[in-house]
Parts: structure tokens; C-alpha cells; sequence
């Protein structure tokens, strides 16, 4: 199966500031890579799909990069409503795996 | 709108058997492939369980394979997990969730590729004596 690591597993950060999450994969995906935002009691919320596209209806604040092993989820400017869990999902080989999350706390 | 609910969790005991639903609408239910996706709690997102828009295509997570069953019924725009033989370790919400991208090519292969457009609200499994 293919490792998804997530870092940090947490972070603290005010409203405003500009905020980055790491995902790595232990073999290279290309770019089939998924980002997620749970909020709790909820169900998880797709943001970025094949690495860099937006799902539709998610604000443009939020924007992926990366292929291969290595991507990035970037929130611009951290809004009230941002503060959640994000997960990273590969779908390049079957099982799709996830992340461990990354909990965006406030400060 | 799309909507997905599921149904039936609850409380079983170690061994014991439930069958989870799905009920999909504001979508065209056979055009997708549909996934069930598990939480344990306080834990990450665990895929469990696909099958393809037509069924041809069914994949389970090591986990759970030989003891759990998705299959779907078109007519009905429902998708289903059947568990057997549960255990402690399968505690968890189970989300049904919608295929964004899968597809069918060629003479009939499946490219899986799934991401995870729509999820439902979840249904709470807990397996305890």
C-alpha cells in the first residue's frame, strides 16, 4: 500500500495568516493526490482534487501543487470557518490511502 | 443537490452481522462509482470498500475482505455494505461516498482512480459485548 504522511499533525495560526500542509507519499502517485476538509460531527468535504484543481464551490484561498511524492495544501489567508481537520488522499493505486491529518487550531 | 444517506448502524456484538444503506438522489446513481468510506472514533479516514457503476468492478480494503460485501442496486439509486463476523476493530462512523472520477475505457477496463466528491452523513457501528 502506499503511505500517505501528513506534517505537521497539528498547528496553531490566527485568522489572516497565510498557512501550509505537507503530504508525502512513499512512492510516487503523480498527481493523484486529494486533499479534505472535516470539520467535527461532519462528514469530510472535498477541496482539491488531482493536486492542484479546485473542487467546485471551495473558495480560491485554498490551492494545492505538487506530483510525484511531495504536495502542498496552501490556505492564502486562514478564515474563522478554516479551522478543521485536512486530510490527503491518494487515488493512484488501489487501496486509496489517507493521510493521518492535520488539525488547523486556532492560536 | 446531491444527497447521500445512510442507515442502518447500530449496536452488535463480536461475530454478529449488519447491513448498512445508502440512499443516493440529485444524481444520476449509475453513472458513478460509490465507495464506503470508515472513522474510527477519534481516529482518520480509513477507506473500506468500491464497486464500480455497474458492478463489475468491486474492490475491499485487506481489512474487511471476506467479510464484508458492497453491492448496489441501480433500480433503486442504493448502495449496501453487508458485514459479517464484526469485531471490536470495526467501530467506526461508515460514510457512503460518491466516485468524482473513476471511469470505464476501452472494452470495458476500469480505471479506479477514485476521489471522493459527496459523502453522506455517516452511520455509527459499534461492535462491543
Amino acid at each position: 500500500d502506499v503511505q500517505m504522511t501528513q506534517s505537521p499533525s497539528s498547528l496553531s495560526a490566527s485568522v489572516g495568516d497565510r498557512v501550509t500542509i505537507t503530504c508525502r507519499a512513499s512512492r510516487s502517485i503523480t498527481s493523484y493526490l486529494n486533499w479534505y476538509q472535516q470539520k467535527p460531527g461532519k462528514a469530510p468535504n472535498l477541496l482539491i482534487y488531482g493536486a492542484s484543481s479546485l473542487q467546485s464551490g471551495v473558495p480560491s484561498r485554498f490551492s494545492g501543487s505538487g506530483s510525484g511524492t511531495d504536495f502542498t495544501l496552501t490556505i492564502s489567508s486562514l478564515q474563522p470557518e478554516d479551522f478543521a481537520t485536512y486530510y490527503c488522499q491518494q487515488s493512484f493505486i488501489t487501496p486509496p490511502t489517507f493521510g493521518g491529518g492535520t488539525k488547523v487550531e486556532i492560536k | 443537490e446531491v444527497q447521500l444517506v445512510e442507515s442502518g448502524g447500530g449496536l452488535v456484538k463480536p461475530g454478529g452481522s449488519l447491513r448498512l444503506s445508502c440512499a443516493a438522489s440529485g444524481f444520476t446513481f449509475s453513472s458513478n462509482g460509490m465507495n464506503w468510506v470508515r472513522q474510527a472514533p477519534g481516529k482518520g479516514l480509513e477507506w473500506v470498500s468500491s464497486v464500480s457503476s455497474t458492478s463489475s468492478y468491486i474492490y475491499y480494503a485487506d481489512s474487511v475482505k471476506g467479510r464484508f460485501t458492497i453491492s448496489r442496486d441501480n433500480a433503486k439509486n442504493s448502495l449496501y455494505l453487508q458485514m459479517n463476523s464484526l469485531r471490536a476493530e470495526d467501530t467506526a462512523v461508515y460514510y457512503c461516498a460518491r466516485d468524482g472520477f473513476s471511469y470505464y475505457y476501452g472494452s470495458g477496463t476500469y480505471y479506479h482512480r477514485p476521489n471522493f466528491d459527496y459523502w453522506g452523513q455517516g452511520t455509527l457501528v459499534t461492535v462491543s459485548s
